[in-house]
């Protein structure tokens, strides 16, 4: 069973900081990766996709992927309380997401 | 460029009966996903079509199936619906190829809210 795991939460971070959310999956030919936002009663959000091993950056969001690990993660800098959502993983084609991480950013 | 569209965005349906969902992609993307969205599932795979052919399918019963069109809008169809069938079912686009080149990212709609009772 492929599965993909991710910290609950949640993470509280202050404004300004940098939130660090992380995410394994176990289908270790796994090719691709992706960071969706999902704020409480709307539909996922594409952040980020990455497909190669190192880091990817797009404006504050930066997504590392290391396939030897099997592990990926999202840094959000400078952090804003319009962050404050619900950051899912999910690795592959027919998408596979961890439960996802809340993210709780005071002002 | 319109994002995915579903309609409709709430459902209550009886046990028992079933119902058909509809999701229109973005322009020119050719493939089209369904999940299911549920707080202590979370999102899971139903399936996926890409020029009118199932490529994929998740672990759902029989009763979950799905069709796509010529012009890619898709729909999927719940038979014979359970309580536990009460989840948000969402829709996702993708356009395959981008300028040659595989293009994975899938784009999601608001999603239909679906209660059984």
């Amino acid at each position: 069973q492929k599965e993909v795991e991710q910290n609950s939460g949640p993470l509280s971070v202050p404004e300004g900081a940098i939130a660090s959310l992380n995410c394994t999956y176990s289908d270790r030919v796994s090719q691709s990766f992706f960071w969706y936002r999902q704020y409480s009663g709307k539909s996922p959000e594409l952040i980020m996709s990455i497909y190669s091993n190192g880091d990817k950056e797009d404006g504050r969001f930066t997504a590392q992927l290391n396939k030897a690990s099997q592990y990926v993660s999202l840094l959000i800098r400078d952090s804003q309380p319009s962050d404050s959502a619900t950051y899912l993983c999910a690795v592959g084609t027919a998408l596979i997401f961890g439960k996802g991480t809340t993210l709780s950013v005071s002002s | 460029k319109a994002g995915v569209t579903q309609t409709p965005r709430y459902l209550i349906k009886t046990r028992g009966q079933q119902v058909t969902l509809s999701c229109s992609p973005i322009s020119g993307h050719r493939s089209v996903s369904w999940y299911q969205q549920t707080p202590g599932q979370g999102l899971q795979f139903l399936f996926e079509y890409f020029s009118e052919t199932q490529r994929n399918k998740g672990n759902f019963p029989g009763r979950f199936s799905g069709r796509q069109f010529s012009n890619s809008r898709s729909e999927m169809n719940v038979s014979t619906l359970e309580l536990g069938d009460s989840a948000l079912y969402l829709c996702a686009s993708s356009p395959g190829t981008l300028g040659g080149r595989l293009s994975l990212e899938q784009y999601f709609g608001p999603g239909t809210r679906l209660t059984v009772t």
